[in-house]
């Protein structure tokens, strides 16, 4: 079945440590996107990407990087400089403007 | 600035009744609209979409929306609630000022729907 696979499920960072999200998509769609879910703040756009090689900073970038460098992967790395990272992150892909999104299941980061 | 609205951080309702989990937005141009649930630590799924056509649209698990342009309102409605719609319920509307062709949606804060028994 297509989808979109986001690993680790949970994910422990400590005070000074770089981590990343994996992303993988089989659905063969060009846009990706990392959002951030807080608790009662819907979700912000950190990065998107419609094409290899190529990415955008959303709404909150700081402290976050990502690489496309093939198709189906999107990985986000939350560096040492993002202050609060616990909260739970979401990969989602689109095929086109007439489409929502395809969500994966998300990782909940949590710094300890 | 484009934006969505859900007013109510919660909407409690019993088992059986209608329920309804109000959106409004504000966008420039025709809106596309969504609804997306989310159960707890899991990823957001699709349940309707309006892009065009007629203002009542249907979507998965028996839900439906309205789409009021006068009211610039995306309502979410089920005419029987089941204990199992208990999440949280998220309305979205695409970005139309977004450059470079991405479709870049606008999340509401989300609202959590309780069903009691």
């Amino acid at each position: 079945d297509g989808g979109i696979t986001q690993s680790p499920k949970y994910l422990f960072r400590k005070e000074g440590q770089n981590v990343t999200l994996s992303c993988e998509q089989n659905l063969n769609h060009d846009a990706m996107y990392w959002y951030r879910q807080d608790p009662g703040q819907g979700l912000r756009l950190i990065y998107y990407s419609q094409i290899v090689n190529d990415f955008q900073k959303g709404d909150i970038a700081e402290g976050y990087s990502v690489s496309r460098e093939k198709k189906e992967s999107f990985p986000l790395t939350v560096t040492s400089a993002q202050k609060n990272p616990t909260a739970f992150y979401l990969c989602a892909s689109s095929p086109d403007l007439l489409y929502g999104y395809t969500f994966g299941s998300g990782t909940r980061l949590t710094v300890v | 600035a484009q934006s969505v609205a859900q007013p109510e951080d919660q909407v409690n309702v019993a088992e059986g009744n209608p329920l309804t989990v109000k959106c409004t937005y504000s966008v420039s141009g025709n809106p596309y609209l969504f609804w997306y649930v989310q159960y707890p630590n899991r990823g957001l799924q699709f349940l309707l979409k309006y892009i065009t056509g007629d203002n009542l649209v249907k979507g998965s698990y028996g839900f439906e929306a309205e789409f009021n342009k006068s009211q610039t309102s995306f309502h979410l409605k089920k005419p029987s609630a089941l204990v199992s719609d208990s999440a949280l319920y998220f309305c979205a509307v695409r970005d139309s000022l977004f450059s470079g062709g991405y479709n870049k949606l606008i999340f509401g804060a989300g609202t959590r729907l309780a069903v009691h028994p």
